[in-house]
C-alpha cells in the first residue's frame, strides 16, 4: 500500500538555523498539508499546497515558514530561522482531492527539536 | 471557534468486550468527520470516515463509527476489541470550504488481555 514517507525522522538544530523537512506524498496525489503537533498539544494545521501555490495557510504559518514542490516527487517545509517554540513533530499528508471527502494520508512525521 | 473535544485521556478496555471512544465538535455547517489510529513511530493513519447518509459508517479493522447530528457527536466503536486495537485514537473534523482537518487531543486505547 503507498505511503507517504518523511525524511529526517529526528532533526536537531540551534536557534535561528534554517530547516528544511522532506516529504514524498503518495504518487497521484495531487494535494498536500503540513500539520504539527507542539509536545503534548494538539494536531495543528499549518498550510495546504495544489498546483504549486498554497491554497490555505493558518495564522501559524508566517513569513518564518515556506513550501515548495522542488521536483515532481517531494514537497518541502523550510523555517528560516527556528525558534524554541517551533520544536514539534511535523506531519506532512497527501490527498487526491481536494473535497472534503477525500481523506488524508500522513506519513510518520519528522520530529524537530530546537536548543 | 471551531474545536472537536475528545473527552477521555484513555480508555481501558478488557479483550473481546466492545470499545466506545468518544468524540464532540463544534464546527459551524456540515462537516466532514473522520477518525485516525497512531501506533508507536508511525503516521497518523485513517480509520474511516463520514460524509453524508447513513448515520453508520464502517472503516478498517471492524471499527465504526456513529454520526449523531443533535448532539454533534461521532463516537468510534468496536463490537469487539483485539489487544492489537491498542493505540491512540484521534477524531478530526474538516469544516466547510476549508483543507484543514482539526484535531481533538486523541485518546488513548489499552485493550487488556
Amino acid at each position: 500500500e503507498p505511503e507517504v514517507t518523511q525524511t529526517p525522522s529526528h532533526q536537531v538544530t540551534q536557534m535561528g538555523q534554517e530547516v528544511i523537512l522532506r516529504c514524498v506524498p503518495i504518487s497521484n496525489h495531487l494535494y498536500f498539508y503540513w500539520y504539527r503537533q507542539i509536545l503534548g498539544q494538539k494536531v495543528e494545521f499549518l498550510v495546504s499546497f495544489y498546483n504549486n501555490e498554497i491554497s490555505e495557510k493558518s495564522e501559524i504559518f508566517d513569513d518564518q515558514f515556506s513550501v515548495e514542490r522542488p521536483d515532481g516527487s517531494n514537497f518541502t517545509l523550510k523555517i528560516r530561522s527556528t525558534k524554541l517554540e517551533d520544536s514539534a513533530m511535523y506531519f506532512c499528508a497527501s490527498s487526491l482531492g481536494s473535497s472534503g471527502s477525500y481523506e488524508q494520508y500522513f506519513g510518520p512525521g519528522t520530529r524537530l527539536t530546537v536548543t | 471557534a471551531q474545536s472537536v473535544a475528545q473527552p477521555e485521556d484513555q480508555v481501558n478496555v478488557a479483550e473481546g468486550n466492545p470499545l466506545t471512544v468518544k468524540c464532540t465538535y463544534s464546527v459551524s455547517g456540515n462537516p466532514y468527520l473522520f477518525w485516525y489510529v497512531q501506533y508507536p513511530n508511525r503516521g497518523l493513519q485513517f480509520l474511516l470516515k463520514y460524509i453524508t447518509g447513513d448515520n453508520l459508517v464502517k472503516g478498517s479493522y471492524g471499527f465504526e463509527a456513529e454520526f449523531n447530528k443533535s448532539q454533534t457527536s461521532f463516537h468510534l466503536k468496536k463490537p469487539s476489541a483485539l489487544v492489537s486495537d491498542s493505540a491512540l485514537y484521534f477524531c478530526a473534523v474538516r469544516p466547510p470550504n476549508t483543507d484543514k482537518l482539526i484535531f481533538g487531543t486523541g485518546t488513548r486505547l489499552q485493550v487488556f488481555p
